[in-house]
């Protein structure tokens, strides 16, 4: 299994601002992932974070947009860049370790005004 | 890429009664099935999961049938109790993807 600790848990951002997301896990894993989770909606998957190269995003997902890092197995964040009201929503990052299981953090619910 | 659809979308039961979820998937290289349960405001967790090589899974109440020549799944709970309300995903995948690919949810509430 996999712990997994994000922060924050939540905030409130002015528009045009950014915020990064934190994605900790207790031990080294190779998929890390982004998630988008709109209240009452399913998990909209943003982009693989890939250690040592470029994350890959799914469509309607960029770079320029939500930058992320990967700097080593255990670690991701993921930046929400020049943010906008319908950038409001929830963000869960997760972790494979082994074959198949996902871990979720807590997600961070972010409220742009 | 994999398609995953998931019905219904809201289900209430009487408590002790029994709970069924249906996903189907598009992919038929799809082997890997996993649900996740998801409190409100808390993070997803598996639940149950199932692979392609058996055709069910049963633990304690809750169990997932899988039909791959109709590509579709189920959870089944049954003798349900109240904390059992919560929003449901079911996922596909398979070897060599690196994510999973999930239904749209269903939030069951189990009435006491």
């Amino acid at each position: 299994s996999a712990v997994i600790s994000q922060k924050p848990s939540r905030d409130i951002c002015q528009r045009g601002t950014s915020l990064t997301i934190q994605c900790q896990v207790d031990s080294q894993v190779t998929m890390m992932f982004w998630y988008r989770q709109q209240p009452g909606q399913s998990l909209t998957l943003i982009a693989t974070a890939n250690q040592g190269s470029e994350a890959t995003y799914e469509s309607g997902f960029v770079i320029d947009k939500f930058p992320i890092s990967r700097p080593n197995l255990t670690f991701s964040t993921l930046t929400v860049s020049n943010m906008s009201p319908e950038d409001s929503s929830i963000y869960l990052c997760s972790a494979q370790p082994t074959d198949r299981e996902a871990f979720f953090g807590q997600g961070t619910r972010l409220t742009v005004v | 890429g994999e398609n995953v659809e998931q019905h219904p979308s809201t289900l209430s039961v009487q408590e002790g009664d029994s709970a069924v979820i249906k996903c189907t998937y598009s992919d038929s290289a799809s082997n890997y099935f996993p649900w996740y349960k998801q409190e409100l405001g808390k993070r997803p967790q598996l639940i149950i999961d199932i692979r392609s090589n058996v055709g069910e899974k049963k633990d304690q109440r809750i169990a997932v049938t899988l039909n791959k020549t109709a590509k579709h799944f189920s959870l089944h709970i049954t003798e349900t109790q109240p904390e059992d309300s919560a929003v449901y995903f079911c996922a596909a995948s398979w070897d060599g993807a690196n994510n999973l690919f999930f239904g749209t949810g269903t939030r069951l509430t189990v009435i006491p």
